[in-house]
């Protein structure tokens, strides 16, 4: 079965500092990686994704994440957070072949900005 | 605005009661999903229609069921609610897989 883990439940970053917001995942086989945030009241918006190809995927808002095949890892990274990035995020793993397209999110972690 | 759209975007009701949430996919999305957001739960899949026909289900308890019509909106039909359905409804929609959703802004489910 597939799972992500976020093992962050809250983070605190001072505007202007560099972001690293974990995720671990576990698929049996080669899976689809989505970053997605929510700020509140809001859905949800995609952020970036990985499929193949260049493991580090330039995302929207600045966002960039590195894919580690060998540490199951899809790490999302921000040179300088914004007040602005404060927000939940949420990794996503789905399947890359096949018809059923769920995919199955983590818990999400809150990031929370500091000026 | 992401193109996808959810009504109601509140919705109060009493225990026992039946609702129907409603979703418009993305122009040109066949593929539409469920999931219930709670806080205790997180984002739980529920249930995934693509053009019409039921593909995968999830978490979905029996007294909810779903659809999807011939134009591809998608309604989520909620009966018997008890205090522990409530939470954020959301639907989502994408053209194929691995294209990730475009999520609506969800619906807002009060049972008191």
């Amino acid at each position: 079965a597939q799972s992500v883990t976020q093992p962050d439940i809250h983070i605190t970053v001072s505007e202007g500092a560099s972001l690293e917001l974990r995720c671990n995942y576990s698929y049996g086989a080669t899976p689809y990686l989505f970053w997605y945030v929510q700020s509140p009241g809001q859905g949800l918006q995609l952020l970036l994704k990985y499929f193949s190809g260049d493991t580090l995927v330039q995302g929207i808002k600045g966002f960039e994440a590195e894919f580690k095949r060998s540490q199951s890892s899809f790490n999302l990274r921000k040179p300088s957070v914004h007040w602005s990035d404060a927000a939940e995020y949420f990794c996503a793993v789905g399947p890359y072949t096949g018809t059923a397209s769920k995919l199955t999110f983590g818990t999400g972690t809150r990031l929370q900005v500091t000026l | 605005d992401s193109g996808v759209t959810q009504t109601p975007k509140h919705l109060i009701t009493a225990t026992g009661q039946r609702v129907t949430l409603r979703c418009s996919p993305r122009s040109g999305d066949l593929s539409v999903y469920w999931y219930q957001q709670s806080l205790d739960q997180g984002l739980q899949f529920l249930i995934h229609y693509y053009n019409g026909e039921e593909r995968a289900k999830g978490n979905i308890l029996e007294r909810f069921s779903a659809q999807q019509f011939p134009d591809l909106h998608s309604e989520l039909n909620l009966s018997s609610l008890e205090l522990g359905d409530s939470a954020l409804y959301f639907c989502a929609s994408s053209v194929e897989r691995g294209y990730g959703y475009t999520f609506g802004s969800g619906t807002r489910l009060t049972v008191v």
